[in-house]
């Protein structure tokens, strides 16, 4: 079974870190690209973050210079490192995996359950 | 940054309904069109990839349309379990989400 599981959300002060990771299991990891993708509460959903399998990386403005994507394909692994938080960062943080083996796709065809963050003091 | 707009924001049909979720680009963005499904506290669904293609799955009253800048969901005989709300997605440039459709059944 193609499965996704975040952990690392909590509660961090405004200015504060905190490493987000997404096990991968059930399929071929290295062979995908990934992304983060975040959603406020009650609000909609808000892509954040792409690497690609050779590792290629992109970023939304709102997080670009404070947010770092990395991967670790031996683990099966995906990692957030979010810097100097702010309050609008606050929301559940999914890992999503592109659509295309080998390939750009373009769209998430799978998701893990999600991790909250909440940034406040 | 290509913005995309859904409407209506929220719907309330009966069980049978056909049901049109309109998404429309500020940009064309050709086919790169996606349509997820998300219920609540539960992580989104695809349901739609490249405007109209079915992901694997998915019940067959769910199809996508359209190209350019307009796009709709359609939903051919609305069940219970399709309760929920519906994104649609870009990837021509970058990747963005429309604000949402809330469907409610009556």
């Amino acid at each position: 079974e193609v499965q996704l599981v975040e952990s690392g959300g909590g509660l961090v002060q405004p200015g504060g870190s905190l490493r987000l990771s997404c096990a991968a299991s059930g399929f071929t990891f290295s062979s995908y690209s990934m992304n983060w993708v975040r959603q406020a509460p009650g609000k909609g959903l808000e892509w954040v973050s792409y690497i690609s399998g050779t590792d290629t990386m992109h970023y939304a403005d709102s997080v670009k210079g404070r947010f770092t994507i990395s991967r670790d394909n031996a683990k099966s692994s995906l990692y957030l490192q979010m810097n100097s938080l702010r309050p609008e960062d606050t929301a559940v943080y999914y890992c999503a995996r592109d659509g295309g083996r080998m390939a750009y796709a373009g769209w998430f065809d799978t998701w893990g359950q999600g991790t909250l963050v909440t940034v406040s003091s | 940054d290509i913005q995309m707009t859904q409407s209506p924001s929220s719907l309330s049909a009966s069980v049978g309904d056909r049901v049109t979720i309109t998404c429309r680009a500020s940009q064309s963005i050709s086919s790169y069109l996606n349509w997820y499904q998300q219920k609540p506290g539960k992580a989104p669904k695809l349901l739609i990839y490249g405007a109209s293609g079915l992901q694997s799955g998915v019940p067959s009253r769910f199809s996508g349309s359209g190209s350019g800048t307009d796009f709709t969901l359609t939903i051919s005989s609305l069940q219970p379990e399709d309760f929920g709300t519906y994104y649609c997605q870009q990837s021509y440039s970058s990747l963005t989400f429309g604000g949402g459709t809330k469907v409610e059944i009556k």
